[in-house]
């Protein structure tokens, strides 16, 4: 199993709607999780990053935390072109503060107009 | 307040071939990581520095890569030897402590071992 898994994708949304990307995980001592946003042959891009559950709020985005059931969202509203990208799921490895964070694969995103 | 910069951003070598890549992490940031990345991958974790210690590696590090950071200010990573599997995008990315271990990337080198 892997530590942390997101759909790959393509998810195709269409101009204005809302996306919605998930992610679980599987180590239950993490404590941070993070959505990156990559765009093709960039470096991630921190969008969010969520430690407690229930719900934050960025602007258009949305992230979802649950730890009982290991699970992040993010939702993006009003989708535009310019998020369409590959959004990374990262989760902290454990109880230190400096743990290294483990990436999902990444959900591929296209907004189509 | 000048992001994370890494160099070069290209580096092409031979088979066999020694690389060093350059990071240099915000500059008030006490952590450092490094990272691989493949095409269609995540980030991989490769190893960590808190100031100049070392303090974790992944069993991904063999023992061809070799990581410093003598003043706890920028970091350089270098492959010996290099071969064909090496060729991916090293990323690197800097924290502060107590800054929520929010990482954040640098533009990454792209190596390609022909």
């Amino acid at each position: 199993q892997k530590e942390v898994e997101q759909n790959s994708g393509p998810l195709s949304v269409p101009e204005g709607a809302i996306a919605s990307l998930n992610c679980t995980y599987s180590d239950r001592g993490s404590q941070s999780f993070f959505w990156y946003r990559q765009y093709s042959g960039k470096s991630p891009e921190l969008i969010m990053s969520i430690y407690s559950n229930g719900d934050k709020e960025d602007g258009r985005f949305t992230a979802q935390l649950n730890k009982a059931s290991q699970y992040v969202s993010l939702l993006i509203r009003d989708s535009q072109p310019s998020d369409s990208a590959t959004y990374l799921c990262a989760v902290n490895s454990g109880y230190s503060s400096a743990s290294k964070i483990i990436f999902g694969s990444g959900t591929r995103l296209s907004i189509r107009p | 307040d000048t992001g994370v910069s890494q160099d070069p951003r290209h580096k092409i070598t031979k088979r066999g071939q020694n690389v060093t890549f350059r990071c240099d992490p915000i500059s008030e940031h006490n952590r450092l990581y490094w990272y691989r990345q493949t095409l269609g991958q995540g980030p991989e974790f490769l190893t960590y520095f808190q100031n100049e210690a070392q303090l974790e590696k992944s069993r991904l590090l063999s023992d061809r890569f070799s990581a410093e950071r003598p003043k706890g200010s920028f970091s350089t990573l270098e492959i010996q030897r290099t071969e064909q599997g090496d060729s991916a995008m090293y990323l690197c990315a800097s924290s502060s402590q107590g800054g929520g271990e929010t990482q954040y990337f640098g533009p990454g080198t792209r190596l390609l071992v022909l």
